[in-house]
């Protein structure tokens, strides 16, 4: 079975600052989906940013960026220009590659405070 | 187009006694997940709905129930409700036609269970 951790319970940055949250995951398939949600205080979860393990360059999306080390099974989420909206908890998601397979397995969360 | 509704958002019930959850995938969605979130187990995957047949199912006991109706609206049953079934209570739609397309979450519905 497939596992993700999250090491970081909580972290915090300043505003306009840059902060990497940290992900590893276990699996031994070698197609899968990687996710980053984020989860505002008594908001909708809602997806960040996606890598498709085949693939080698690095996800990015305006702010949000990923470091994908797919030998080390990394998969750590960059956040530049820290923004206070920014602040929520954050959850790595794994996906199987597998056509019909919906499961996300996700990782306890971190949670980050963005400091004004 | 609307996003993803539950109802109801909150619910209070006693031990023993049953509960019936609702979700409301995007328009054109036909994939509904459900999970179960709690501060001490974290986000765990329920099960899974496509075109009314349960595609997927994680490691919850048969207490736990679903099924999708014609409109791919979902349905999630808990019977013979515990206190340890307080949570909140997730789904994500989705296309249901694979590969790396985003699920989509609802508000959850935040049940208590007394």
């Amino acid at each position: 079975a497939q596992t993700v951790t999250q090491s970081q319970p909580e972290m915090s940055v300043q505003e306009a600052e840059t902060v990497t949250l940290s992900c590893t995951y276990d699996t031994s398939e070698s197609d899968y989906y990687l996710f980053w949600y984020k989860q505002p205080p008594s908001r909708q979860m809602i997806l960040v940013i996606r890598q498709e393990a085949y693939k080698q360059q690095n996800a990015t999306e305006n702010r949000f960026s990923v470091n994908f080390q797919k030998a080390a099974k990394s998969f750590s989420l960059k956040i530049s220009d820290s923004q206070l909206g920014d602040a929520a908890m954050y959850f790595c998601a794994y996906r199987s590659g597998g056509g019909s397979n919906y499961k996300l397995t996700f990782g306890k969360g971190t949670l980050l405070t963005v400091n004004p | 187009k609307a996003g993803v509704t539950q109802t109801p958002r909150y619910l209070i019930k006693t031990r023993g006694q049953q509960v019936t959850l609702s979700c409301s995938p995007i328009s054109g969605h036909r994939s509904v997940s459900w999970y179960q979130q709690t501060p001490g187990q974290g986000l765990q995957f329920l099960f899974e709905y496509f075109s009314e047949t349960q595609r997927n199912k994680g490691n919850f006991p048969g207490r736990f129930s679903g099924r999708q109706f014609s409109n791919s609206r979902s349905e999630m049953n808990v019977s013979t409700l515990e206190l340890g079934d307080s949570a909140l209570y997730l789904c994500a739609s989705s296309s249901g036609t694979g590969g790396k397309e985003t699920q989509y979450f609802g508000p959850g519905t935040r049940l208590l269970v007394l």
